[in-house]
């Protein structure tokens, strides 16, 4: 079985530049997450998805983030400007009816 | 709003000990989640735990559950160097949330 692919691994762009991350979640599995993690800390949600429906985007920045979950598969999360503050890794999760979550490799953004 | 705490947030002990992680919760739930994450690395599912009273094991590690005191524990037994990780736990109410992790060194 596949697990959650995310692209991509890597990403340096400059302030006030946009940027666009993808997740492909298991196949079957209706929950999406996005999660941002600083270094050293825990995993921060940003939206959670069931199917294509956002359910809670209550920690997304709405005035540069947004995200989208076509036909409730894939999953892309943009930022846009870039502030130097968003470096971090940015993490793909998904779940089959809130049971046990499966994480992706993530993205590294750094800010410059 | 739900908040997550783990304790201790650093720890370094010697192999062949044991010990144990705590974490606690402010909201009732009853889905807790362990994860372990190596450095540079995605977070690796441990446990989950689903009913007050749950216990998991597997290998050195052992967690439990309960709900009535909004506490979770992950407990180490005869630690190995192969354990070092930072271990997160995580509760669900809807969402997923995370407390900030703790971090395992353990030394010969």
């Amino acid at each position: 079985e596949a697990g959650v692919v995310q692209s991509p691994r890597y990403k340096i762009i400059e302030k006030k530049q946009p940027v666009a991350f993808w997740c492909n979640p298991i196949s079957g599995h209706n929950t999406l997450y996005w999660y941002l993690q600083n270094l050293g800390q825990g995993p921060e949600l940003l939206i959670r998805y069931e199917n294509e429906e956002a359910v809670d985007d209550s920690q997304l920045p709405k005035d540069r983030f947004s995200a989208e979950r076509l036909k409730g598969v894939d999953s892309t999360l943009k930022i846009q400007p870039a502030e130097l503050g968003d470096s971090a890794v940015y993490l793909c999760a998904s779940s089959s009816r809130g049971l046990r979550a499966f994480f992706g490799q993530g993205t590294r953004l750094t800010v410059v | 709003e739900l908040k997550v705490e783990q304790n201790p947030l650093f720890l370094s002990m010697q192999e062949g000990k044991n010990y144990t992680i705590y974490c606690n919760y402010s909201t009732t739930s009853d889905r807790l989640y362990w994860y372990r994450q190596d450095p540079g690395k995605s977070l690796e599912s441990l446990f989950v735990l689903l009913s007050n009273g749950a216990v998991k094991q597997e290998g050195r590690l052992m967690a439990s559950l309960d709900t009535k005191a909004r506490l979770s524990t992950l407990h180490i037994t005869a630690a190995v160097h192969d354990l070092s990780a930072t271990y997160f736990c995580a509760v669900s109410v809807g969402d997923m949330r995370f407390g900030a992790g703790t971090r395992l060194t353990v030394k010969p």
